[in-house]
């Protein structure tokens, strides 16, 4: 099993630009979350999936985007990339119905929007 | 809401040191409690975690226990390698629902050799 795979590992965008952080999943994972890790702070919930079709907002996700189409795929959208979207981008799965309570993260993704 | 605190790194120790990073939480009813650990470049890892009161978490001589009447779980480890230097997330997440992580802000532990 890959686990948790997160692409681009870096990447660098200029303010108003948009992108997608691709994030994948091969442990047939119900529950999928994108967290956001500030210097020197914990991470953040941006969005959350139960299951494909069901996303739900987090503590912040102003300026983002999620969709769920698959069990296996989780991306998050940026549409008008601003400084303070700087930051350590983790996404993260788990299966809660087997009662383990893990989640398992990414490598992350790095974006610095200047 | 729910939240977490962490004892305020850095922290810095000799190897064979004795470790504790004190984590203490806000949360209505009874929360799950987890650490977890970033090794440099690396994603997030679950070190160990509890689920009810007084319940201890153990993993790779890391212990915790869940104190419900101080809301309190502390990070121990009674020696330390170099090898355990990282950033340690305490975190919670509530009952029921999507189970959904809060972290504490993280505390970066080096071990000098």
């Amino acid at each position: 099993n890959a686990g948790v795979t997160q692409t681009p590992k870096f990447r660098i965008l200029k303010i108003g630009q948009s992108m997608t952080l691709q994030c994948a999943q091969d442990m047939n994972h119900n529950y999928m979350y994108w967290y956001r890790q500030d210097p020197g702070m914990g991470l953040k919930l941006i969005y959350y999936s139960v299951g494909a079709g069901i996303t739900d907002k987090g503590e912040v996700p102003n300026g983002y985007n999620v969709s769920r189409s698959t069990t296996e795929d989780f991306p998050l959208r940026l549409e008008l990339a601003a400084p303070s979207q700087t930051s350590v981008y983790f996404c993260a799965s788990g299966d809660l119905g087997s009662g383990t309570y893990e989640q398992y993260f990414g490598p992350g993704t790095r974006l610095t929007v200047t | 809401g729910n939240s977490v605190t962490q004892m305020e790194g850095p922290v810095t120790l000799s190897e064979e040191a004795f470790l504790t990073i004190n984590c203490t939480y806000t949360a209505t009813g009874y929360p799950s409690l987890f650490w977890y650990v970033q090794y440099p470049g690396e994603g997030l890892q679950l070190l160990l975690k509890a689920t009810k009161a007084d319940d201890k978490g153990s993993n790779k001589g890391f212990e915790a226990t869940y104190r419900k009447e101080t809301t309190s779980f502390h990070l121990e480890k009674g020696s330390v390698q170099v090898s355990d230097s990282a950033v340690y997330f305490c975190a919670l997440s509530g009952r029921g629902g999507a189970q959904k992580l809060v972290f504490g802000q993280g505390t970066r532990l080096t071990i000098n050799p």
